[in-house]
C-alpha cells in the first residue's frame, strides 16, 4: 500500500501570504491519480485539484497543484480568510485509495 | 445537480453490524466509469477509504477492513449500501459516501453521518 506523508503538519500564515503544502508518496504514483482536498470543520472534504494539477470545477485560480513521481505540491498563491482549513492529498493505485494525514493551515 | 446523502443508525453497540445507505441523485451508477466509495473519518483524525463499487458491480475493499465490509448497490433506487460487521468503539467515526467519475478522485461527497459505537 502506498503511504502518503504531508508536511508541514501545521502551517501558520497570514491572509495574503503564499502557502506551499507538500505531499510525498512512499513509491511513485501516476500523476493522473493524485488529488487534493480542502476540509473545514464540520464539513465534508471538497475536491480542489485532480490529476496532480487540474483545478476542479469552481476552484479559484489561486489554488494550483504540481509535481510528479513521489513529490507533489499544493500552492495557494494568496491566502484568503476562507482558505484556512485542513488540506489532504490522496492517491489511487492498485484498486486502493490512500489519504495523507493532512496539513492544517491556520491564521498566524 | 449531483447530491449524495448518507443514512443509518447514529448509535450501535459493540459486536453489532452497521448498515449504512448512500442515496444519490444527479447521476447513474450504471454509467460506465462511475464509482461510489465509502470513506470514514474518526473524530479529530484523517480520512480513511473503506470500499468502492463500480458501474459494473466490481467491488474493492480496504485491505485492513476487507473481512468486515460488504458494499452493494441498487441501481434502480440510486443507492449504495455498506455493511460493517463486528463494530468496535474504535469504529466511531463520520462515514461519508463519495462519487468518482473515472477512477482517481472523489468529486462529490455526502455531508457524512456520525456513527458512535458504545454499549
Amino acid at each position: 500500500e502506498i503511504v502518503l506523508t504531508q508536511s508541514p503538519g501545521t502551517l501558520s500564515l497570514s491572509p495574503g501570504e503564499r502557502a506551499t503544502l507538500s505531499c510525498r508518496a512512499s513509491q511513485s504514483i501516476s500523476s493522473n491519480y493524485l488529488a487534493w482536498y480542502q476540509q473545514k470543520p464540520g464539513q465534508a472534504p471538497r475536491l480542489l485539484i485532480y490529476g496532480a494539477s487540474s483545478r476542479a470545477t469552481g476552484i479559484p485560480d489561486r489554488f494550483s497543484g504540481s509535481g510528479s513521481g513521489t513529490d507533489f505540491t499544493l500552492t495557494i498563491s494568496r491566502l484568503e480568510p476562507e482558505d484556512f482549513a485542513v488540506y489532504y492529498c490522496q492517491q489511487y493505485g492498485s484498486s486502493s485509495f490512500t489519504f495523507g494525514p493532512g496539513t492544517k493551515v491556520d491564521i498566524k | 445537480q449531483v447530491t449524495l446523502r448518507e443514512s443509518g443508525p447514529a448509535l450501535v453497540k459493540p459486536t453489532q453490524t452497521l448498515t449504512l445507505t448512500c442515496s444519490f441523485s444527479g447521476f447513474s451508477l450504471s454509467t460506465r466509469q462511475m464509482y461510489v466509495s465509502w470513506i470514514r473519518q474518526r473524530p479529530g483524525k484523517g480520512l480513511e477509504w473503506l470500499a468502492l463499487i463500480d458501474w459494473d458491480d466490481d467491488k474493492y475493499y480496504s485491505t485492513s477492513l476487507k473481512t468486515r465490509l460488504t458494499i452493494s448497490k441498487d441501481t434502480s433506487k440510486n443507492q449504495v449500501v455498506l455493511t460493517m460487521t463486528n463494530m468496535d468503539p474504535v469504529d466511531t467515526a463520520t462515514y461519508y459516501c463519495a462519487r468518482s467519475f473515472g477512477v482517481g478522485d472523489f468529486d462529490y461527497w455526502g455531508q457524512g453521518t456520525l456513527v458512535i459505537v458504545s454499549s
